[in-house]
């Protein structure tokens, strides 16, 4: 299977706190992504890094990745009560026309 | 700007009952579709993609078939539903080769 798995499956911190997620995967890709869903909710678009990048930023996000280990880190730093919620990695898959999915890293900052 | 809808929102169906759950997009033109379904507490699996009328292609065998009898409605259906296929089912749309998508809000479907 291509799904990523993100580690770890639950983070809990205090407001103001960093929190750090990885994610690893499988085969080869043109570009990983992130994205974050609410409880019940669908998913959002948070950041989109390519397979020649090795670091991208947007606003209080920082992702890494490193292909030769397949695997990536999101970082929100000073986070808030507000950034509650399951954040999924995203890969496609070279030459895929789909993405697939990690199981997420459930989130919570605590007020 | 593009919207994405999906209805209904939530739904209680009898096992062995038909489904139909509709999603449309706005906004855009010959958008890629997606169907995925989420277990509880699980990632994403996806069902179907679609990335024009009439064009479906399937990634899991399963009890439910896709349509795309519009440029921007996508519709997931089954003709008798099975315990296993509650879950929550999120409607997607991407646009040419961009690797963003575009998720709608979903629909719970629990299955009685």
């Amino acid at each position: 299977s291509q799904q990523g798995e993100e580690d770890p499956q639950a983070l809990s911190i205090q407001e103001g706190e960093n929190a750090t997620m990885n994610c690893s995967y499988k085969t080869s890709i043109n570009n990983l992504q992130w994205y974050r869903q609410n409880s019940g909710r669908g998913l959002v678009h948070l950041i989109l890094i390519r397979s020649n990048e090795r670091e991208k930023h947007s606003g209080r996000l920082r992702v890494t990745l490193d292909t030769s280990k397949k695997s990536s880190s999101l970082l929100i730093t000073a986070s808030r009560a507000a950034d509650t919620a399951s954040y999924f990695c995203a890969t496609d898959g070279a030459g895929a026309n789909n993405l697939f999915f990690g199981t997420g890293t459930r989130l919570t900052v605590i007020p | 700007s593009q919207t994405i809808h999906q209805w209904p929102a939530t739904l209680v169906q009898p096992v062995g009952s038909p489904l139909s759950l509709e999603c449309t997009v706005e906004g855009t033109s010959n958008p890629n579709l997606y169907w995925y379904r989420q277990a509880a507490g699980r990632g994403l699996q996806l069902l179907f993609y679609s990335v024009g009328i009439g064009q479906i292609s399937s990634e899991v065998p399963q009890n439910l078939s896709a349509s795309r009898p519009q440029d921007r409605q996508f519709i997931l259906s089954s003709k008798k539903l099975l315990l296993s296929d509650s879950g929550f089912y999120l409607c997607a749309w991407s646009v040419g080769q961009e690797a963003k998508q575009y998720f709608g809000p979903g629909t719970r479907l629990t299955v009685t």
